[in-house]
């Protein structure tokens, strides 16, 4: 079946380490997102990639780095830049149109102490 | 730019009663709109979508919903809940970029 693996699905990490979340999808989608949740706050985009070796920023991207050298992986980096990084990561894709549904992994929860 | 308002965060409901959670948003323009939901500790799925036609649009797992564009709102509804539907909804906007309501947590309880 396709779809999109996040992986690990729980980590643990020590402040001022980077650390990064894997995202790879099967679905042949050009475009791939990531964004993070906290309660209460909905979702809120943190970078997106329409093309392979191409992305842009979301509305929360500092802190965080990504690439796209893959058209199927996506991995995302929280830094230790990032002041709030314990959230539940959230990776998608979609065909890219505005009119196209966004498919979701599964997620990572993140904890940094 | 849109945004989207989901105007109850919590919905507490009995076994086989009827639901309807808000949506409202805001935009000039035209907009595609959706429906998600989210069981504990996984992903979003899809549940239905908006994009153009009849203003009633069917989704999975019984749930509907209505397009109303002079009152900008996107009402989910589904008959008779069961206990499964325990999850959080998503209401969402669709235009150059997707933008995401805070969310409705709705509670069946037997």
């Amino acid at each position: 079946d396709g779809g999109i693996t996040q992986s690990p699905k729980y980590l643990f990490r020590k402040e001022g380490q980077n650390v990064t979340l894997s995202c790879e999808q099967n679905l042949n989608h050009d475009a791939m997102y990531w964004y993070r949740q906290d309660p209460g706050q909905g979702l809120r985009l943190i970078y997106y990639s329409q093309i392979v070796n191409d992305f842009q920023k979301g509305d929360i991207a500092e802190g965080y780095s990504v690439s796209r050298e893959k058209k199927e992986s996506f991995p995302l980096t929280v830094t230790s830049a990032q002041k709030n990084p314990t959230a539940f990561y959230l990776c998608a894709s979609s065909q890219g149109a505005d009119n196209s549904p966004l498919h979701f992994g599964n997620g990572t929860r993140l904890t940094v102490t | 730019a849109q945004s989207v308002t989901q105007l109850d965060s919590q919905v507490p409901v009995f076994e086989e009663a009827p639901v309807e959670l808000r949506c409202n948003y805001s935009s000039s323009v035209s907009v595609y709109l959706f429906w998600y939901v989210q069981y504990p500790n996984q992903g979003l799925q899809l549940l239905l979508k908006y994009l153009s036609g009849s203003t009633l649009v069917k989704g999975i797992n019984g749930f509907e919903a209505e397009f109303n564009k002079s009152q900008t709102s996107f009402h989910l509804r589904k008959p008779s809940v069961h206990i499964s539907d325990t999850a959080e909804y998503f209401c969402a906007v669709s235009y150059y970029k997707l933008s995401f309501g805070a969310g409705t947590t709705v509670t069946v309880r037997a």
